[in-house]
């Protein structure tokens, strides 16, 4: 089975702050990989697809890279609304999340 | 409105059983495969299974944690996936949440996420 490792687990940022996500696959997995937001008491919401590629809606502040087995999700400047959990998932195989990284106001 | 609705959930006892519904609506649930995804408190996100569409046959698959207890169905005429879950376990207690499979196509080939969520449903097992 393919393992998502992301980290930080938590970072505290400040509003307008860039903020840095990075996602491991323990092999390779190409562009299979998805970004999630996930707010307490709510359903995940789909932010990147295919490794870079923004969602419908998806404010254009949110970005995705990279290929094989790295991949790093960037808020450029964070909001207000963008504290949350951020989880990373592999579509490679049937789709294994990480652990998720909580965002948390500083 | 494109949603996803999950009903079923509750408390029941170890060794028991469930049945979850996910009612859909607002696009074309016939032609998507559906998973089941849920999460345990503060805990992060854990497949559950699937089921695919009548062009691929119903094709079902299982997490290794679930195989062999649950199974996910459909019923097309009622827009609405399900989730048979018997002899639970404490360890199955989380919420579990429906979500569509949405392929995507570009320049560079084609990817998959799952692009609609239900709100959840909660399910406690416990005695």
């Amino acid at each position: 089975d393919i393992q998502m490792t992301q980290s930080p687990s938590s970072l505290s940022a400040s509003v307008g702050d860039r903020v840095t996500i990075t996602c491991r696959a323990s092999q390779s997995i190409s562009s299979y990989l998805n970004w999630y937001q996930q707010k307490p008491g709510k359903a995940p919401k789909l932010l990147i697809y295919g490794a870079s590629s923004l969602q419908s809606g998806v404010p254009s502040r949110f970005s995705g890279s990279g290929s094989g087995t790295d991949f790093t999700l960037t808020i450029s400047s964070l909001q207000p609304e963008d504290f949350a959990t951020y989880c990373c998932q592999q579509s490679y195989t049937t789709g294994t999340f990480g652990q998720g990284t909580k965002v948390e106001i500083k | 409105e494109v949603q996803l609705v999950e009903s079923g959930g509750g408390l029941v006892q170890p060794g028991g059983s469930l049945k979850l519904s996910c009612a859909a609506s607002g696009f074309t649930f016939s032609g998507s495969a559906m998973h089941w995804v849920r999460q345990a408190s503060g805990k992060g996100l854990e497949w559950v299974g699937r089921i695919r569409s009548k062009a691929n046959s119903y094709a079902t698959a299982y997490a290794a944690s679930v195989k062999g207890r649950f199974t996910i169905s459909r019923d097309d005429s009622k827009n609405t996936a399900y989730l048979q879950m018997n002899s639970l376990k404490t360890e199955d207690t989380a919420v579990y949440y429906c979500t569509r499979h949405q392929y995507y196509y570009d320049s560079s080939g084609y990817y998959d996420a799952f692009d609609i969520w239900g709100q959840g449903t909660m399910v406690t097992v416990s005695s």
